[in-house]
């Protein structure tokens, strides 16, 4: 039974490498959101993806990050020379389509430690 | 700017007690507003929503206030269990809009 899955699910790398996240949806699910969850913090938009048009990145903190969708399914989400404000559980959510419409389904996330 | 305000930032409550978490917010376009329930390790799941054409909604043990005028909605969860103990967010977005507004979480401790 097919959940939202991201990977790794725990991440630990040293300050100024480049790290990949990975979120697989739902199959069907034409949205797609990255979010991001600091310590003691409600969630903060990152990207969302609605099947081929051009994302929304307003949320994307600096240049350093980015975010892909290949074929509309699976995305990846880079941080580029990571800092450790980046220290972070970055969840991935999907939908079948507006987000209003349609319930977003979370994966249970990745734990990102910059150190 | 934060766009959703929510308090407490933690709640202790007894079994069989009421739960209750609140939030407030100032954009008056905002038109619907869910609430999440995240256990640890887990992603957050939508638990209850309402747009603001109806003060009240409720769904089993839980309900969701809302004061359009006041510009605050809360969650109530009556006759609190254990397994209710989770962090709760609150959220807003616009219709049709693709951003959604988070509060900073609520965790919720029931005492057996």
């Amino acid at each position: 039974g097919a959940g939202v899955s991201q990977s790794p699910s725990n991440k630990v790398t040293e300050k100024g490498k480049d790290v990949e996240l990975r979120c697989d949806p739902i199959s069907g699910h034409t949205a797609l959101y990255w979010y991001r969850q600091s310590l003691g913090q409600g969630l903060e938009f990152l990207i969302y993806f609605q099947g081929n048009s051009a994302p929304d990145k307003s949320g994307l903190p600096s240049d350093r990050f980015s975010a892909e969708r290949t074929g509309g399914s699976v995305s990846t989400l880079t941080i580029q020379r990571t800092q450790q404000e980046d220290s972070a559980v970055y969840l991935c959510a999907s939908s079948f389509g507006q987000a209003l419409s349609y319930e977003q389904y979370f994966g249970p996330g990745t734990r990102l430690t910059v150190t | 700017q934060q766009q959703v305000k929510q308090s407490p930032q933690s709640l202790i409550v007894q079994k069989g007690g009421i739960s209750i978490i609140n939030c407030a917010y100032e954009n008056t376009a905002f038109d619907y507003f869910p609430w999440y329930q995240q256990f640890p390790g887990k992603g957050p799941a939508l638990l209850i929503a309402i747009r603001p054409d109806v003060s009240e909604k409720k769904e089993g043990r839980f309900t969701i206030s809302f004061n359009k005028s006041a510009k605050q909605f809360s969650l109530h969860i009556m006759d609190s269990q254990p397994g209710d103990s989770a962090t709760y967010f609150c959220a807003a977005t616009i219709y049709n809009f693709n951003k959604f507004y988070f509060g900073s979480g609520t965790k919720l401790n029931v005492k057996p």
